[in-house]
């Protein structure tokens, strides 16, 4: 079945960048639908970061926009975020996800188990 | 932004009760409408999409319903394996998730 699976630093310094990345496993990735990054600060709600398809057609949160990339490498079937200029703020659960049907916007039917990032120097 | 909004916060309820939970939208959605189940330190699981599709392998005790502005996730006897957090997701525009509701046991 499909797995999502996501890695990268536990702990990030303010004002440096965040990089995660997501590999997924049981699909390819070049076959469809697109793959998104979701949020969730301790004790809080949910917080769509951005979403992307295999051709690196991108769609992001717009109060995260300026800050944030993500990028597709389908030869290692993953994808990534980065998110620059952190502050304490963006401390958080991340989530990786796939968008149930072959749309930009969507739900999320298949999720990762999710990676707690704290911003700290 | 389309803003969502869950009431109530947190719902005290025991095992057999049905549960309605709303979510209301600043504007319309069509039925660009999900709800997923969370619980402690786990990701979200996605219940039902389009306002009123079931996922595949969900209990068929949960039902969703509305369109436009106000939808209901509804559980028609509450379980033991009941007891999480639930939150609507709006996808007519970039995702909106509404702030949760918490089904706790009464």
């Amino acid at each position: 079945q499909v797995q999502l699976q996501e890695s990268g630093p536990g702990l990030v310094k303010p004002s440096e960048t965040l990089s995660l990345t997501c590999t997924v496993s049981g699909y390819s990735i070049s076959s469809g639908y697109y793959w998104g990054w979701i949020r969730q600060p301790p004790g809080k709600g949910l917080e769509w970061i951005g979403s992307i398809y295999h051709s690196g057609s991108t769609y992001y949160n717009p109060s995260l926009k300026s800050r944030v990339t993500i990028s597709v490498d389908t030869s290692k079937n993953q994808f990534s975020l980065k998110l620059s200029s952190v502050t304490a703020a963006d401390t958080a659960v991340y989530y990786c996800a796939r968008a149930c049907d072959s749309r930009a916007i969507d739900a999320f039917d298949i999720w990762g188990q999710g990676t707690m990032v704290t911003v700290s120097s | 932004d389309i803003q969502m909004t869950q009431s109530p916060s947190t719902l005290s309820a025991s095992v057999g009760d049905r549960v309605t939970i709303t979510c209301r939208a600043s504007q319309s959605i069509s039925s660009w409408l999900a709800w997923y189940q969370q619980k402690p330190g786990k990701a979200p699981k996605l219940l039902i999409y389009k306002a009123s599709s079931l996922e595949s392998g969900v209990p068929s005790r949960f039902s969703g319903s509305g369109s436009g502005t106000e939808f209901t996730l509804t559980i028609s006897s509450l379980q033991p394996d009941d007891f999480a957090t639930y939150y609507c997701q709006q996808y007519n525009s970039y995702p909106a998730f509404g702030q949760g509701t918490k089904v706790e046991i009464k």
